[in-house]
């Protein structure tokens, strides 16, 4: 079966600093990923989705990155983190059928 | 761009069929409209899919007028369980729009 990994679970990083969060997908190929953003008590922001290696699309402006440098592996990183950034940030591949995600267990970030 | 709306709460209780409408305009006319449940610092779960007139799953139903500018989910005999946001998820031109949620409260 399909499973998803996210770490670090929470993390609490300065203003200014950089950032790396990390998502792993098991038990399946080439799927589609994706990268949400939730602020506290709000609804969810996609921020990037990737159809495969190396093959990011970004939809909101901001300090924000992607990579995706193998098959089941999803990146996000900051050069430089901003209070704005904090948030539960999630990770989801999609399933056989389009927007069928599923998501992992999530990071909480925590910019002070 | 396509908007959604959801209702921000709903308060029911045990045992009741519950409904939750999303209103969107503007969608896309041959994607799928897709609702998940979400309980607190856990990332969404996917409930129901459906693209017109009604689906049904062992958890819920989905039911979507032939104008397709508004799906409703249907949970049937709730329990305390089902306390969570749920989000219908919509397409607009390629671009996936989550609605705004609707927090359920289940009373015993």
């Amino acid at each position: 079966s399909q499973t998803i990994h996210q770490w670090p679970a929470t993390l609490v990083q300065p203003v200014g600093s950089p950032l790396s969060l990390e998502c792993t997908v098991e038990g399946t190929s080439n799927p589609n990923l994706y990268w949400y953003r939730q602020a506290a008590g709000r609804g969810l922001q996609l921020l990037f989705y990737s159809v495969g290696i190396g093959q990011i699309s970004s939809e909101v402006p901001q300090n924000l990155s992607a990579s995706r440098p193998q098959d089941r592996q999803f990146i996000l990183s900051s050069k430089k983190l901003l209070l704005s950034d904090s948030g539960f940030y999630l990770c989801a591949w999609e399933g056989a059928s389009s927007y069928e995600q599923y998501f992992g267990p999530g990071t909480r970030l925590t910019v002070t | 761009l396509a908007k959604t709306t959801q209702p921000i709460s709903m308060d029911s209780y045990e045992g009741q069929e519950v409904n939750i409408t999303c209103s969107h305009n503007n969608i896309a006319t041959n994607d799928y409209i897709t609702w998940y449940q979400q309980f607190p610092s856990q990332g969404p779960r996917f409930i129901i899919q459906g693209y017109k007139t009604k689906v049904t799953n062992e958890v819920a139903s989905l039911f979507i007028p032939a104008d397709r500018k508004s799906s409703t989910l249907s949970l049937p005999r709730v329990s305390l369980s089902d306390t969570a946001v749920y989000y219908c998820l919509v397409v607009d031109t390629d671009k996936l729009i989550f609605g705004t949620g609707t927090r359920l409260q289940v009373f015993p």
